[in-house]
C-alpha cells in the first residue's frame, strides 16, 4: 500500500531555533498533503492543507510566518516551525492523498527546551 | 468553523462485550465517515469508513453507522479484545477520502481483560 515518510520521528531544539519536518509520498504523488498537530491527550488539529506548486491554506488561529509550509514537488512537503517556543513542543502529523485514500505520516514528536 | 464532538469521551468495557461512540458533526455538506483509530504516540489508522449513499457498513467485528438527517454516525466494535484498547477519532469530511478531514474530540476505549 501506499507509505507517508516523516522525518524526523523525534527533535529536540533549543527555544528560538528553527525546526523543519519533512513528509515524502515515497510510492505515490500527492499534489495535496494536511498538516495536522496534536497536544498530549487531545485530538488532531488540522494546522494547513498543502498544494502542490502554491501557497498553503492555512486553518484559522495558525500563524502562517510561523510554521512555514513549503510543497515543491508532487511527493514532498515540509513544515518549519520558526523560532521555536516550549509552547510549539506538540506531535506533528502529516497526511498525504493518493486520489483514493489518505495517508497518514509516522509523525514528529517536537521538544522544545 | 465546524464542530465535531464525540461521545463518549472515555469509555471502559469488559472484554467480549459491545462498544459503541457516536460522532455528531454540525458541516451538513460532509459526504465521507471515517473512523480512525490512535494507539499512543502513532499515526491515526482508519479503520472503517462509510459514504453519505450509504447507512450502514460492516467489517468484522466493527461496524459503521450514518444518520445524515441527524448529523451522527457512530462506531460499533462487538466482542471487544484488549487490544481495541485505544483512543478512537472521527473526521468527517468533504469531497471524499482525499479532502481536508476535521477531527473529532476523541474517545478512550478501554478493554478491561
Amino acid at each position: 500500500g501506499a507509505v507517508v515518510s516523516q522525518h524526523p520521528s523525534r527533535v529536540i531544539c533549543k527555544s528560538g531555533t528553527s525546526v523543519k519536518i519533512e513528509c515524502r509520498s515515497l510510492d505515490f504523488q500527492a499534489t495535496t498533503m494536511f498538516w495536522y498537530r496534536q497536544f498530549p491527550k487531545q485530538s488532531l488539529m488540522l494546522m494547513a492543507t498543502s498544494n502542490e506548486g502554491s501557497k498553503a491554506t492555512y486553518e484559522q488561529g495558525v500563524e502562517k510566518d510561523k510554521f512555514l509550509i513549503n510543497h515543491a514537488s508532487l511527493t514532498l512537503s515540509t513544515l518549519t516551525v520558526t523560532s521555536a517556543h516550549p509552547e510549539d513542543s506538540s506531535f506533528y502529523i502529516c497526511s498525504a492523498s493518493n486520489a483514493e485514500k489518505l495517508f497518514f505520516g509516522s509523525g514528529t514528536q517536537l521538544s522544545v527546551l | 468553523g465546524e464542530n465535531v464532538e464525540q461521545h463518549p469521551s472515555t469509555l471502559s468495557v469488559q472484554e467480549g462485550d459491545s462498544a459503541v461512540i457516536k460522532c455528531t458533526y454540525s458541516d451538513s455538506a460532509s459526504n465521507y465517515f471515517p473512523w480512525y483509530k490512535q494507539e499512543l504516540g502513532k499515526r491515526p489508522q482508519l479503520i472503517i469508513d462509510i459514504r453519505s449513499n450509504v447507512g450502514e457498513k460492516k467489517d468484522q467485528r466493527i461496524a459503521v453507522t450514518l444518520n445524515k438527517t441527524a448529523k451522527h454516525f457512530s462506531l460499533h466494535i462487538t466482542e471487544t479484545q484488549p487490544e481495541d484498547s485505544a483512543v478512537y477519532f472521527c473526521a468527517p469530511g468533504r469531497g471524499g477520502a482525499t479532502n481536508k478531514l476535521i477531527f473529532g474530540t476523541g474517545t478512550l476505549l478501554a478493554v478491561q481483560p
